[in-house]
């Protein structure tokens, strides 16, 4: 069975410019999860899909933020404009079941925003 | 909102028995989970528990769950230089959907 796909696996940009991330999840699963992990810290979650619906999106930054998974298979993240703050790992993982006895995970996209 | 704390560092030698302690606070908490994260690699489920458990067992890996107290410990026994890695806990409920949240992570550090 493939895992999670992300790419690309690293990425640097200006501050100001945007900057997309991809995720294919595993065959099948309904939920997936966009989360953000900065240095040093545990991962804090961006948004949750179930199928093409977004169901948790409290913590993303609107402002800035924006993430579409359309026919409920592939995800994008996009961040426009970059923050300096935003320097951070971006997981994505996915899960077939509520509740979700295993979530698996994807290697990340590692962001730095100089 | 939910949380979950966990001690940041812990060293140990090899072949002794290292105990990675968590606390969560909502008692609405379902699955707890321990995830592994090795440098540059993304997240690895260890092991979990089901909430009307006190006690899993999964070859070198003991987990407890104090649900009175939220409290949540990985033992691992015979620990081993490939065991150094951050280690997170995480708890996610049967409400809503079933957010996973995490908590900072525990740093492992095996000498030999």
């Amino acid at each position: 069975e493939a895992g999670v796909a992300q790419s690309p696996r690293y990425k640097i940009i200006e501050k100001r410019q945007s900057v997309a991330f991809w995720c294919n999840p595993i065959s099948g699963h309904a939920t997936l999860y966009w989360y953000q992990q900065i240095l040093g810290q545990g991962p804090k979650l961006l948004i949750q899909f179930q199928n093409n619906g977004v169901v948790d999106d409290s913590q993303l930054p609107k402002d800035r933020f924006s993430a579409e998974r359309l026919k409920g298979v592939d995800s994008t993240l996009k961040i426009q404009p970059a923050k300096l703050e935003d320097s951070a790992v971006y997981l994505c993982a996915s899960t077939s079941r509520r509740p979700n006895t295993e979530a698996f995970f994807g290697q990340g996209t590692r962001l730095t925003v100089v | 909102g939910e949380d979950v704390e966990q001690s940041l560092f812990l060293s140990v030698r090899e072949g002794d028995s290292s105990v990675i302690n968590c606390t969560y606070t909502d008692s609405s908490s379902t699955y707890l989970y321990w995830y592994k994260q090795e440098p540059g690699a993304g997240l690895q489920l260890l092991t979990y528990i089901f909430s009307n458990m006190d006690m899993k067992q999964d070859q070198r890996l003991t987990v407890l769950l104090n649900k009175k107290d939220k409290h949540l410990s990985l033992r691992i026994a015979d620990t081993q230089t490939g065991d150094s890695a951050i280690y997170f806990c995480a708890e996610t409920s049967t409400s809503g959907y079933s957010t996973l949240t995490f908590g900072k992570g525990t740093m492992l550090l095996v000498s030999p």
